[in-house]
């Protein structure tokens, strides 16, 4: 149990155009979802988290313009990279959490910006 | 946010016991003690966490000691496969954001 999918597990895009992410909980309600990212040879940063129907919380220096996030069902939440630059390239990776006390990781989405 | 520190890379021999120490002095009472594992290019894997008593399961025994001020994950005879970054966190629950450190780079060598 516990299984956590994205989609798609990799994309490449050009240089302004946006790019949705999609993270299901398959076997399970998560009230809660936390998007990360993480840079080659680096550790999962932290960008937001994200309770269903309420607004996400961005962590500091996150731009949340840039980064949307809705949760808008217990089992589906999305990441819309808006204007995606080259910087933005890197693999995001989103977690969930239900009634269990730990929270679960997806299998990640490597995102390159061309 | 508690802040965990761990050694940046660590081997051992396939078949022996692996352990992987964690320092996380600032832990508050209520926070868990959480172990993931991450292999390369995939996400986090979940391994086993506690708050004050020592865990096992089928994957890894976790050693909290008495102060809650560190902890060792135990992976008793570890395999190739087990070769990956392992990361210690806490959090007061699972709705509670988790901060990552460096965490540790395991090899398994055979």
């Amino acid at each position: 149990g516990a299984v956590v999918s994205q989609h798609p597990s990799w994309v490449i895009c050009k240089s302004g155009t946006s790019v949705k992410i999609e993270c299901r909980s398959l076997d399970f309600q998560a009230t809660t979802m936390f998007w990360y990212r993480q840079f080659p040879k680096q550790s999962l940063m932290l960008m937001a988290t994200s309770n269903e129907g309420s607004k996400a919380t961005y962590e500091q220096g996150v731009e949340k313009d840039k980064f949307l996030i809705n949760h808008a069902s217990l089992t589906l939440s999305t990441l819309t990279v808006t204007s995606a630059h080259p910087e933005d390239s890197s693999f995001y990776i989103c977690s969930a959490t239900g009634q269990q006390e730990t929270q679960y990781f997806g299998p990640g989405t490597r995102l390159l910006v061309l | 946010d508690a802040k965990t520190t761990q050694p940046p890379s660590m081997d051992c021999a396939e078949g022996r016991a692996a352990n992987l120490p964690c320092n996380h002095s600032t832990i508050s009472g209520n926070e868990y003690v959480y172990w993931y594992r991450q292999i390369h290019s995939q996400g986090p894997q979940y391994i086993i966490h506690g708050l004050k008593n020592n865990e096992t399961n089928e994957m890894a025994s976790l050693i909290i000691t008495e102060d809650r001020k560190s902890s060792t994950l135990i992976l008793p005879h570890a395999t190739l496969r087990d070769t990956a970054v392992y990361y210690c966190t806490a959090g007061m629950d699972s709705s509670y954001k988790l901060i990552f450190g460096s965490g540790t780079r395991l090899l398994v060598r055979p």
